[in-house]
């Protein structure tokens, strides 16, 4: 019973793919969120959503594209994937959008891009 | 754009130690919070701060957000191997909003026996 979830845990791949990364949170959060880790390990958001809808969208390029089916759901699709998108990334929850300073992480997606 | 810088980078200290660690912000912050990565999953929230000079305690931790609202300080007593980890601060400018949380660079703690 995870509360929030991503998959794959790992992901390894060549450059120009496209590939998605799967988030799911069973707390009934109305809010979830994208980060990413970098290799200094700066956590830094990219995008947050509620409700289904877009309320956070830091300077990503827009080859990262998030989308959520339902509220339980935030998916990352990111095409034509470059060296420097290699990263950890996680997603996140919250209760609502007001609650924000209480998130809940998902263990991370570890993405190599060779 | 906004970095919360945290001191020290990384720590390596004995079991029973006590630690601390600050965060601190060129802008004002309205509510702080430490976060704790464990290797290979997310951060956990371990402590949330309202208030400036606000003192708030969670077992062997304690945090305080400090008055100028521009830092905060977290301590751990006696430290035990399960502190290993990073400890992230984090910033939000203001309360009961969407903004978003400024993480901090980090703080990696190490526990010998």
């Amino acid at each position: 019973d995870t509360a929030v979830s991503q998959t794959p845990k790992y992901l390894v791949t060549q450059m120009g793919n496209d590939k998605s990364i799967k988030c799911e949170q069973n707390l009934g959060h109305d809010t979830m969120y994208w980060y990413k880790q970098d290799s200094k390990k700066f956590l830094k958001i990219m995008f947050s959503y509620n409700n289904k809808e877009l309320i956070i969208n830091e300077t990503v390029p827009n080859r990262f594209s998030p989308k959520s089916p339902d509220k339980a759901h935030l998916n990352l699709h990111i095409n034509s994937l470059e060296l420097g998108d290699s990263a950890v990334y996680f997603c996140a929850s919250s209760q609502e959008w007001r609650r924000s300073d209480t998130q809940y992480f998902g263990p991370g997606t570890r993405l190599t891009v060779l | 754009g906004q970095q919360l810088n945290q001191s020290p980078q990384s720590m390596f200290i004995q079991e029973g130690e006590d630690v601390s660690m600050n965060c601190t912000s060129s802008s004002i912050f309205n509510t702080w919070l430490w976060y704790k990565q464990d290797p290979g999953e997310g951060p956990v929230l371990l402590i949330a701060l309202y208030k400036a000079g606000e003192l708030t305690s969670n077992g062997r931790l304690t945090a305080q957000f400090g008055i100028t609202r521009k830092d905060s300080f977290l301590n751990i007593s006696a430290s035990i191997p399960s502190d290993v980890g990073i400890y992230f601060c984090a910033g939000q400018p203001n309360t009961g909003t969407a903004s978003k949380l400024t993480f901090g660079t980090g703080t990696r703690l190490q526990v010998t026996l």
